[in-house]
């Protein structure tokens, strides 16, 4: 199947800085990629759908200068956690829609947990 | 928007035995039902999915049927084995333009008691 390749796939940071993560399609473009947050022995949260070239959309609740998200080509879209602080961390995930097999079918990557101390 | 609901959050099967997890959805408009399978720290990979225009898909001992009427499709694991122990996430794709995104329900910790 397709592959997403999401880093890092671990961060841990201190209190106010920046952390950004990236999102790529290796083998297919994505005009459309998604980003989750997952928290410990929950289900994944739909946060914002990255659209390449345009703005992202953010699901309600989901503040957009809290969570910038870049869908600068078709093969990539990076999400920067600006500010981050101990609440921010969790787990998050990307995925991109891919229509190799003719269907459209969602990939996730390996996600990336985030730490802020 | 779509709400997914998925029951049970926690099953416990004997090796060997089947298990059956359920899911609700809301949106009728909606018409794509994958399922994923997420072991601890891992990403969520697709076992099987399901489109509207079709009342169930096998592929060896997974199973996934819908009834659109009722808004409801399950899984279906038979001959459980100890690496079928993970926790399993339904999902709802809907189509409506500009819209196309996956709405999860709350998932189900499977644990195959060897």
């Amino acid at each position: 199947g397709a592959v997403v390749s999401q880093h890092p796939s671990r961060v841990i940071c201190k209190s106010g800085t920046s952390v950004k993560i990236e999102c790529r399609s290796l083998d297919f473009q994505a005009t459309t990629m998604f980003w989750y947050r997952q928290f410990p022995k929950q289900s994944l949260m739909l946060m914002a759908t990255s659209n390449e070239g345009s703005k992202a959309t953010y699901e309600q609740g989901v503040e957009k200068d809290k969570f910038l998200i870049n869908h600068a080509s078709l093969t990539l879209s990076t999400l920067t956690v600006t500010s981050a602080h101990p609440e921010d961390s969790s787990f998050y995930i990307c995925s991109a829609p891919s229509y190799l097999a003719g269907e459209n079918i969602q990939y996730f990557g390996a996600g990336t947990r985030l730490s802020v101390l | 928007g779509e709400n997914v609901e998925q029951h049970p959050s926690t099953l416990s099967v004997q090796e060997g035995d089947s298990a059956v997890i359920k899911c609700t959805y809301s949106d009728s408009a909606s018409n794509y039902f994958p399922w994923y399978k997420q072991e601890l720290g891992k990403r969520p990979q697709l076992i099987i999915d399901i489109r509207s225009n079709v009342g169930e898909k096998k592929d060896q001992r997974i199973a996934v049927t819908l009834n659109k009427t009722a808004k409801h499709f399950s899984l279906h694991i038979t001959e459980t084995q100890p690496e079928d122990s993970a926790v399993y996430f339904c999902a709802a794709y809907g189509s409506n333009f500009g819209n196309e995104k996956l709405t999860f329900g709350t998932g189900t910790r499977l644990t195959i008691i060897p």
